[in-house]
This record gives C-alpha cells, structure tokens and sequence, in this order.
C-alpha cells in the first residue's frame, strides 16, 4: 500500500539556518503529496502541496519538489526563525484521496 | 476549503467517564475523519464517518470504545468511552478537500488521570 518514510528528528536549528526534512514515498499511481504543520498546541494545517511531477509547492519560504524519479518531496526553508518551531508531516493522497503520513519531525529553532 | 469547528479544544477526564467530541463543519461534506495523536506520534485513523450509514472503523478501533454519530452532512461526534490513561491523546477530525488534501480541526487535547 501507499506510506510515506519521514526523515526523524527531532531538528534543532540556531535562527536563519538552513532547513531540509527529508521525504520519500511509496505509491501506485500518481500521488498528491503534501506538508502539513502542527504547531504547538493546534491542529494541522496545510502548508504546501504539489499534485504532479516537478511541480514544486511554496509557502511562508518553505519550498519542496515532487521527484517522481527519487520518489522524495523534501521540505526545504532558506532561513529558519523561531516562530517556525513545530512539527511537520510529510503526507500523499491517491487518487481516492485516501491521506497517508509520515511519521512527523519536530524542529525547534533556537534564537 | 472547509473550515472545521471542533471542540472542546481540551480536557482533563477521570478515568472511567466518557468525552464527546465535536465538529462541525461549515459547508456539507461526505465523508467525516477522526484521527487519534498519541504523544510524539503521527496521525493514526481511527473511523471514517459518512452520513447515513455506520462509520468504518479501522484495525484496532472498535464501536464500543469510539461510538461516532453523523447526524447530518455538516456535523459529527466522536466519544471516548470508559477512558484509561492510554487514552490521553490529541483528537483531530478531519474533512476532504475538493482538490486534493485534507482540512484539519484544531484538535481536542485530551488527558486522562
């Protein structure tokens, strides 16, 4: 069946970091995939997603590509700040838009 | 998308009693999730609530523990029966999108002593 693999963490980072959380997946077909975060104390909310090969997801400068040759989305932010300490989960959906995750990484960027 | 109310947005329950549940959702959907976050976990499915007919539960999650209602295509209730302190967990529903994704309810933190 579909799963999606997630880098573990927890990531800890100093402010204005570079950031990379790793995502591959398994799937048949050609999955939806998608990051989600939960920020302390709520629930989860979109961040990005990405609906085809290539197409790459964007969002308060979190970007990641959906590789269908290496089968990863990762999940990449140039310049971390405090206030992106969360956790984020790696997710797919098939065609049927059945929701698979990943595992969840929690960062925590230190001022 | 959707936007989901869900609460209570917390509790603390004595062991024994029951929690309900509850979402609602601002447009009419289909289809209902409810997943449980135990501590430092993902997100596990526990049923899959459609109106008009039983929800779908999945492996290790049984009716008499998690009785679900969905009374009409924009509400449902989850309840946490006999509560143990296994139980202590978040509580997320969730609805589908009309493209691909799911939107989330801000989740009902719960704990059990």
């Amino acid at each position: 069946g579909n799963s999606v693999t997630q880098m573990e963490g927890p990531v800890t980072l100093s402010e204005e970091a570079f950031l990379t959380i790793n995502c591959t997946y398994t799937a048949t077909g050609y999955p939806s995939l998608f990051w989600y975060v939960q920020y302390p104390g709520e629930g989860l909310q979109l961040l990005l997603k990405a609906t085809k090969a290539d197409d790459k997801g964007s969002n308060k400068g979190f970007e990641a590509t959906y590789r269908k040759e290496t089968t990863s989305f990762h999940l990449e932010k140039g310049s971390v700040q405090v206030s992106d300490s969360a956790v984020y989960f790696c997710a797919l959906s098939d065609q049927n838009n059945d929701m698979r995750f990943g595992a969840g990484t929690r960062l925590t960027v230190k001022p | 998308s959707a936007v989901i109310s869900q609460k209570p947005s917390r509790d603390i329950c004595q062991r024994g009693t029951s929690l309900t549940i509850q979402c609602q959702v601002d447009s009419q959907v289909t289809m209902m999730f409810w997943y449980r976050q135990q501590p430092g976990q993902s997100l596990t499915l526990i049923a899959t609530a459609n109106q008009g007919s039983e929800a779908t539960y999945e492996s290790g999650f049984v009716i008499d523990k998690f009785p679900i209602s969905r009374p009409n295509l924009t509400f449902s209730t989850l309840t946490v029966s006999n509560m143990s302190p296994e139980d202590s967990s978040i509580y997320l529903c969730s609805v589908p999108d009309r493209v691909p994704g799911y939107t989330f309810g801000s989740g009902t933190r719960l704990t059990v002593v």
